[in-house]
């Protein structure tokens, strides 16, 4: 069965303090490894998708990689609106037409000012 | 391009009773899917729709549940006898379905479901 582990829950940083969130995934042939953005009480905000080990993505103060086993998402230097819920997603190559995303729980990211 | 909507945002329901969402993807995308999160969870899959064929349900679909996406433009899920368990945020999500490998879904705000 498909999982995806992200850690850690929820992490509190100071405004300009570099950190990242981990997501460990087990699925038996990745199409691909999606990060979103969650507000309270909205839906997931697209991020990234990394399809294949090694690559790397960039926006603003985020950094998305990927290896075989593992993504991370840097964030550098974050600011107090960088605070929200990280969602990870895996979406499994089945060689069917269903793009099912497999979630993890989400890092609770909270940056002071 | 105006995004997933969902309607209603917010509904609060007695136990028994039966309620209907609906979803409106970003235009012209083929694919819709359904997800449920409740508080503390990421969202978890529900059913999907290539167009208008529903082409597969999750286990925690029990019978209650019920989705349509008439002639593969808007879709609704119903939920029938709702219990105190179906409180959660009901997510509806769009793709193109134009690639057969990139596939980026796009949510939308969500309906939060509240059954008293």
């Amino acid at each position: 069965e498909d999982q995806v582990t992200q850690s850690p829950e929820a992490l509190r940083l100071q405004e300009g303090e570099s950190s990242s969130l981990n997501c460990s995934y087990t699925v038996s042939g990745l199409r691909g490894l999606f990060w979103y953005r969650q507000d309270p009480g909205k839906g997931p905000e697209f991020l990234f998708t990394l399809y294949s080990a090694g690559e790397e993505k960039e926006k603003e103060r985020l950094k998305a990689t990927l290896t075989k086993k593992e993504s991370f998402l840097h964030i550098t230097a974050p600011k107090p609106e960088d605070s929200a819920t990280y969602l990870c997603a895996v979406q499994k190559n089945s060689g069917g037409s269903n793009y099912k995303l497999t979630f993890g729980k989400g890092t609770l990211l909270t940056v002071n000012p | 391009d105006t995004g997933v909507s969902q309607n209603p945002r917010h509904k609060i329901t007695k136990r028994g009773q039966n309620v209907t969402f609906r979803c409106d993807p970003i235009s012209e995308h083929n694919r819709l899917y359904w997800y449920r999160q409740t508080l503390g969870q990421g969202p978890e899959f529900l059913t999907y729709f290539q167009n208008e064929a529903q082409l597969e349900k999750s286990r925690l679909l029990s019978d209650r549940f019920s989705a349509e996406r008439p002639k593969g433009s808007f879709s609704t899920l119903e939920i029938q006898r709702t219990e105190q368990g179906d409180s959660a945020m009901y997510l509806c999500a769009s793709s193109p379905g134009t690639s057969g490998y990139q596939e980026t879904q796009y949510f939308g705000p969500g309906t939060r479901l509240l059954v008293l």
